[in-house]
């Protein structure tokens, strides 16, 4: 079955790091890019950016950088995002979804279902 | 930066109803545009891409039209399930993404 299996919900300090991640099945986890949104509670999609799983390389949206990590364990068909010194306004649904090919036009059919990560005190 | 503006941001509609959500882009885009249905708790559902594309299993009464920088999402008989929320994306060949800020389509 093809999908995308996100990890459980967290709940963090202010100041800690989480890692999300999302593991890929039914399909050549290295054939498609993977990208990363996030949804704020009540709010819309903010897309944070992609990685290639073919070479690792990332590539962040504005206001994704330096706190922001995507990585990948190829062997075991997992990416990763990784966020540091967590905040509160951090507090949101992470999505990952599978970039298409240019067939689909580079859109996303295929999305984990989310993963809720609170920060507060 | 392209931005993406949806119009209404809420709109109530009763089942059977034609209803029309408008996504503009503040550049032309040719037709790298994607539509999303998300219901709550969910995660997006992708309806139509290319612009006018409907993908695999969406049901027809859901259409696509536009291209450059306005582009329209038509849903031309409501009904019961598609209740929810809807947002255009933009596309291209760089794999970076923009989505609109999001249409509520509740019961009147």
């Amino acid at each position: 079955q093809v999908q995308l299996v996100q990890s459980g919900s967290e709940l963090k300090k202010p100041g800690a790091s989480v890692k999300v991640s999302c593991k890929a099945s039914g399909y050549t986890f290295t054939s498609y890019a993977m990208n990363w949104v996030r949804q704020a509670p009540g709010q819309g999609l903010e897309w944070m950016g992609w990685i290639n799983t073919n070479t690792g390389n990332p590539t962040y949206a504005q206001g994704f950088t330096g706190r922001f990590v995507f990585s990948l364990d190829t062997s075991v068909s997992t990416a990763y995002l990784q966020i540091s010194s967590l905040k509160a306004e951090d507090t949101a649904v992470y999505y990952c979804a599978r970039g298409e090919d240019v067939l689909l036009w580079f859109s996303s059919l295929l999305w984990g279902q989310g993963t809720m990560v609170t920060v507060s005190s | 930066d392209i931005q993406l503006t949806q119009s209404p941001s809420f709109l109530s509609a009763s089942v059977g109803d034609r209803v029309t959500i408008t996504c503009r882009a503040s550049q032309g885009i040719s037709s790298y545009l994607a539509w999303y249905q998300q219901k709550p708790g969910k995660a997006p559902k992708l309806l139509i891409y290319a612009a006018s594309t409907l993908q695999s299993g969406v049901p027809s009464r859901f259409s696509g039209s536009g291209s450059g920088t306005e582009f329209t999402l038509t849903i031309s008989s409501l009904q019961p399930e598609d209740f929810a929320t809807y947002y255009c994306q933009q596309l291209n060949s760089y794999r970076t993404w923009t989505f609109g800020q999001g249409t509520k389509v509740e019961i009147k």
